[in-house]
């Protein structure tokens, strides 16, 4: 069965500060990683996912097969930052994604 | 264009009550989405909509019913509410072959 492991409940970083939230998962198909971005009393919004291999606010995050990982990395991190974060894993079946279950990172001076 | 809206915003319910959550989309989306979010929980699927006219049993359903009313429309009820029902229930839409899901506000249920 699939699985998404976020270690850490809490991340707490000064700002400027580099971030990393850590995300592992289990699955025995080909993954499709996503990162999911929520802020204060809002809605969850996509941040980024694998194949788009992009950057967004300055994140990004690499699939590393072979460590079954795919950790959000930031070099420098900014108060606006500070919210939770939700890895998922798509596991195709009805477009169903399995949600860790988050790390709130927060930003301080 | 909306996006994923849900009613209502909050909801305070005593034990043995009974509501629906309402969800509609503006997307043209086949897929629909219900899930809790729980704090140390993350977020976990109650039911789901591949299509309009299929429903299926996500990883919590036990207590909930879901109708996919049409396209647009995925509502979620709770027969009989329980104090472990009180949560934030988001609802969620994805395309037809997409993978990225778009989510509603969430509704605030509290439980007494």
């Amino acid at each position: 069965a699939q699985r998404v492991t976020q270690p850490e409940k809490l991340l707490s970083v000064f700002k400027g500060a580099p971030v990393e939230l850590k995300c592992n998962y289990s699955y025995s198909g080909s993954p499709e990683l996503f990162w999911y971005v929520q802020y204060s009393r809002q809605r969850l919004q996509l941040l980024l996912r694998h194949i788009s291999r992009e950057s967004i606010k300055g994140f990004t995050a690499d699939l590393n097969k072979g460590e079954t990982s795919f950790h959000l990395k930031k070099p420098f991190a900014q108060e606006e930052d500070s919210a939770m974060y939700y890895c998922a894993l798509f596991t195709g079946t009805a477009s169903k994604l399995t949600f860790g279950t988050g790390t709130r990172l927060q930003v301080t001076l | 264009n909306a996006g994923v809206t849900q009613t209502p915003k909050f909801q305070v319910l005593k034990t043995g009550q009974s509501m629906t959550l309402q969800c509609a989309q503006d997307m043209n989306h086949n897929s629909m989405y219900w899930y809790r979010q729980d704090p140390g929980m993350g977020l976990r699927l109650i039911y789901y909509s591949a299509s309009e006219g299929t429903t299926d049993k996500g990883e919590v359903p036990n207590g909930y019913n879901v109708s996919r009313l049409n396209k647009r429309e995925f509502s979620l009820r709770l027969e009989s509410a329980a104090p472990s029902q009180t949560s934030v229930y988001f609802c969620a839409s994805s395309g037809q072959g997409q993978e990225t899901q778009y989510f509603g506000p969430g509704t605030r249920l509290l439980v007494l």
